[in-house]
């Protein structure tokens, strides 16, 4: 099984602040990644698949990176909605796989 | 406007047997594969299985094969879970997940999620 890890487990930033959650995979994956944002008592929503393909709707400040077993998503100009769970997955093989969250927290 | 609503949660005592269901609307459901993804109290995000569109390919976590069973029926829009041998490590809500189009292990809409509860 392909594991995730992300770093870090939790983070504090300000409105405004530019943030960046990595995740490294046990193995390559190529770009079969994405990135899913979760607040308190909500279902996730999908931000970006495809490594750095933002979902429609998502706003711009969103972005993602990386290639093989390490990929970031960084978060620039906080807005207060942003402030929410963050799980990366990787989606190359079953059984598919999430990070363990990044909870982002205002500072 | 995708909607996915998931029914079929509640309490259920060790060692029995739920079934879940997702009925889907706003998009042709026969294209895409369908996903159930869970979350424990507390916890992260767990996939569980999935179903290819025309349902004949499954996949299964580990920690479910051989208990559940995924499925779908193409006709009513709907995919199932059902669940046998439970025990309190299933407990948690239980997500419905639709995928993307031509990238099938990533899921771009999800339901509200139901949650089951094993205890006694």
């Amino acid at each position: 099984d392909i594991q995730m890890t992300q770093s870090p487990s939790s983070v504090s930033a300000s409105v405004g602040d530019r943030v960046t959650i990595t995740c490294r995979a046990s193995q390559g994956i190529r770009s079969w990644l994405a990135w899913y944002q979760q607040k308190p008592g909500k279902a996730p929503e999908l931000l970006i698949y495809g490594v750095s393909t933002l979902q429609s709707g998502v706003a711009s400040r969103f972005s993602g990176s990386g290639s093989g077993t390490d990929f970031s998503l960084t978060i620039s100009n906080l807005q207060p909605e942003d402030f929410a769970t963050y799980y990366c997955q990787q989606a190359n093989s079953f059984p598919l796989t999430f990070g363990q969250g990044t909870r982002l927290e205002m500072k | 406007e995708v909607q996915l609503l998931e029914s079929g949660g509640g309490l259920v005592q060790p060692g029995g047997s739920l079934r879940l269901s997702c009925i889907a609307s706003g998009f042709r459901f026969s294209d895409y594969d369908m996903s159930w993804v869970r979350q424990a109290p507390g916890k992260g995000l767990e996939w569980v299985s999935t179903i290819s569109a025309s349902g004949t390919s499954t996949y299964y976590a580990d920690s479910v094969k051989g208990r559940f069973t995924i499925s779908r029926d193409n006709s009513k829009n709907t995919v199932s879970l059902h669940m046998n041998s439970l025990g309190a490590e299933h407990t948690a809500v239980y997500y419905c997940a639709k995928s993307i189009s031509g990238y099938s292990t990533a899921f771009q809409h999800w339901g509200q999620g139901t949650l089951v509860t094993v205890s006694s």
